[in-house]
């Protein structure tokens, strides 16, 4: 069953504390990104990568991380930088990237809260 | 900033009614995409209209696109309970690299 899934589905982070949210898709798509969701909210882009071993800042990079070594994984770290962090976090991939015509698929989601 | 903008920002309907909601962007696009999310879920693609389409359908959804006016329009004909979800319109936005820009969605309810 092809799909994309996100772990764990809520997560609470400590002050000064980094956390890692993992992303992993089976559907061989190039690209993948990561959307904060803030309550009542459209989507926020934090960061993508339209191939393996790249990726680029989207409108709301500062505070998160991101690493692309391997085609199916896509990990955010949140760290300790992010001031408001609480947010439902979710992460998508597609086929190729932006300008492609192609829709996003999306995991069901972390929800991380602060402690 | 949001690029597209849904109206109305929340709609309650009796099961079996159609259900209309309103996109309007402000830049040029490459597409149009709307998206489904129910409660505490991710997105769930719906249709995907490209900037030289101006209608397209998919089971009881249609979607029209005006690019003089910048709007776009989501219909669900005879709606059903497990309609009940927000729905988002996306951008892939020409001048932002064609990165997919989200509005805020409008939140539908559904009443059997």
């Amino acid at each position: 069953d092809g799909g994309i899934t996100q772990s764990p589905k809520y997560l609470f982070r400590k002050e000064g504390q980094n956390v890692t949210l993992s992303c992993e898709q089976n559907l061989n798509h190039d690209a993948m990104y990561w959307y904060r969701q803030d309550p009542g909210q459209g989507l926020r882009l934090i960061y993508y990568s339209q191939i393996v071993n790249d990726f680029q800042k989207g409108d709301i990079a500062e505070g998160y991380s991101v690493s692309r070594e391997k085609k199916e994984s896509f990990p955010l770290t949140v760290t300790s930088a992010q001031k408001n962090p609480t947010a439902f976090y979710l992460c998508a991939s597609s086929i190729a990237g932006f300008g492609s015509n192609q829709p996003q698929h999306f995991g069901d989601g972390t929800r991380l809260s602060i402690l | 900033s949001q690029q597209g903008e849904e109206d109305p920002q929340a709609l309650s309907i009796q099961e079996g009614e159609n259900a209309t909601m309103n996109c309007s962007y402000k830049t040029s696009i490459n597409n149009l995409q709307w998206y489904r999310q129910n409660s505490g879920r991710g997105l769930v693609h719906l249709i995907l209209i490209r900037s030289n389409e101006r209608e397209k359908h998919s089971g009881r959804l249609r979607v029209t696109l005006d690019t003089s006016k910048k709007s776009s329009s989501l219909l669900i004909t005879a709606s059903r309970a497990a309609d009940t979800a927000s729905y988002f319109c996306a951008t892939e936005d020409k001048a932002a690299g064609n990165k997919l820009t989200f509005g805020g969605g409008t939140r539908v309810l559904v009443k059997p």
